[in-house]
């Protein structure tokens, strides 16, 4: 069984330029939600997608965006880059409705120059 | 909005001792999850133990254990007989429940762990 598996592992991009993180949840989830990780900080809720549909959202600017498509994987796309945008992003997966239990994958290590 | 606070940045034990790890939380709900997440070097989040609210038990999972206090908003997290595998950085996380997903999580900043041998 599969867990969350998220691509590409590492990126390096130039400020403004724009990016794509993607996201296949763990086999038989549905909700896909994404967390931004600064360097020595703690995840920071970005959005959820469920149905297709944003269903949450953090405190983030409209420079993020994603999308959800009908196998439930799940793209983040940032626009605009800035210095700052560099972190971790982290994908977890959930079954709507659920136990509570979030299943997290690898990362992504966004780095902006 | 909820908040988690952690206050050790780091801390430090001897392989196969005892370390307690602080948490608390500021919140207005009364019905909610906690969690201790553990983030090796790999930078998976591995989920360490969960505590429903309403429970006034407290989890424990193996070696793993949590002491939480409602009323003072704490939730700290025992390790137990510690080996070199626990090094990692941990955190605290809260939920709602009235979120229907098991995704939306707020986390604290962090404790840093290491383990001597």
């Amino acid at each position: 069984d599969a867990g969350v598996t998220q691509s590409p592992t590492h990126l390096i991009k130039t400020r403004g330029q724009q990016v794509t993180l993607r996201c296949s949840p763990k086999s038989g989830h549905d909700t896909v939600s994404w967390y931004q990780q600064a360097l020595g900080q703690g995840p920071q809720f970005i959005f959820q997608y469920y149905e297709e549909e944003e269903r949450q959202r953090g405190n983030f600017p409209d420079r993020f965006s994603g999308h959800q498509f009908p196998n439930y994987s799940s793209e983040l796309n940032v626009n605009a880059l800035l210095l700052g945008d560099s972190a971790l992003y982290l994908c977890a997966s959930s079954l709507l409705p659920g136990t509570g239990r979030a299943f997290f994958g690898q990362g992504t290590r966004l780095t902006v120059v | 909005a909820q908040t988690v606070t952690q206050s050790q940045p780091e801390m430090s034990v001897q392989e196969a001792e005892t370390v307690t790890l602080s948490c608390t939380y500021d919140t207005s709900e009364s019905d909610y999850y906690l969690f201790w997440y553990k983030q090796p070097p790999s930078r998976q989040m591995i989920l360490v133990i969960r505590q429903e609210a309403y429970k006034q038990q407290n989890a424990t999972e193996n070696r793993f254990s949590v002491n939480f206090q409602k009323a003072a908003k704490s939730f700290s997290l025992k390790i137990s007989d510690s080996q070199l595998g626990d090094a990692a950085m941990y955190f605290c996380a809260y939920r709602s429940e009235g979120e229907t997903s098991g995704s939306r999580l707020t986390f604290g900043e962090g404790t840093q762990l290491t383990v001597n041998p």
